[in-house]
């Protein structure tokens, strides 16, 4: 099956500092990717819709400036937290389909300190 | 990343039938969540189940959890044609969540 491949799959940064996280599909090509997020022991919470070759929909109380998302090709989607806090720390995700199946990147669980 | 089974793979009723979805699972887990997909959308959070409990109810929708057998069920009673989409389930074990491969669910009108 289509395989989705998330790195890195955990993180330890500075505050202040940024972290990029990268989702690739690696046998398929997604014009489509969405990044969720998750609190301990939360259900996920969809960040945003990120398409190739045009800017990501961000749902709402998303900072778009604290979360950049990039697009830049078929198989690569890119998050990066910018200017992290420790309140950033959580576990990060994305995922994109192949018809109506979704296949999910391994998760990144970032923690800022 | 993929694990667990869901069936059936893809399912398809009238409306006003119920729909009856299940999710099995291989680790021990914190609890079970259960999101819905529609065509080109994100997924969204249906109803999330603890480990320490055994059935959740949220309007139309009836989740179990049996953790013995290492299985959950998603019952959605009186579908409607609204309720066409994929559903997964996502287990959640501390490190990590993981999914299913999910059911496309149709509601015929």
């Amino acid at each position: 099956g289509a395989v989705v491949s998330q790195h890195p799959s955990r993180v330890i940064c500075k505050s202040g500092t940024s972290v990029k996280i990268e989702c690739r599909s690696l046998d398929f090509q997604a014009t489509t990717m969405f990044w969720y997020r998750q609190f301990p022991k939360k259900s996920l919470m969809l960040m945003a819709t990120s398409n190739e070759g045009s800017k990501a929909t961000y749902e709402q109380g998303v900072e778009k400036d604290k979360f950049l998302i990039n697009h830049a090709s078929l198989t690569l989607s890119t998050l990066t937290v910018t200017s992290a806090h420790p309140e950033d720390s959580s576990f990060y995700i994305c995922s994109a389909n192949v018809g109506a199946e979704a296949f999910f990147g391994q998760g990144t669980r970032l923690t800022v300190v | 990343s993929q694990q667990g089974e869901e069936d059936p793979q893809a399912l398809s009723i009238q409306e006003g039938e119920n729909a009856t979805m299940n999710c099995s699972y291989k680790t021990s887990i914190n609890n079970l969540q259960w999101y819905r997909q529609n065509s080109g959308r994100g997924l969204v959070h249906l109803i999330l189940i603890r480990s320490n409990e055994r059935e959740k109810h949220s309007g139309r929708l009836r989740v179990t959890l049996d953790t013995s057998k290492k299985s959950s069920s998603l019952l959605i009673t009186a579908s409607r044609a609204a309720d066409t989409a994929s559903y997964f389930c996502a287990t959640d074990a501390g490190n990590d969540m993981r999914f299913g491969a999910g059911t496309r669910l149709t509601v015929k009108p």
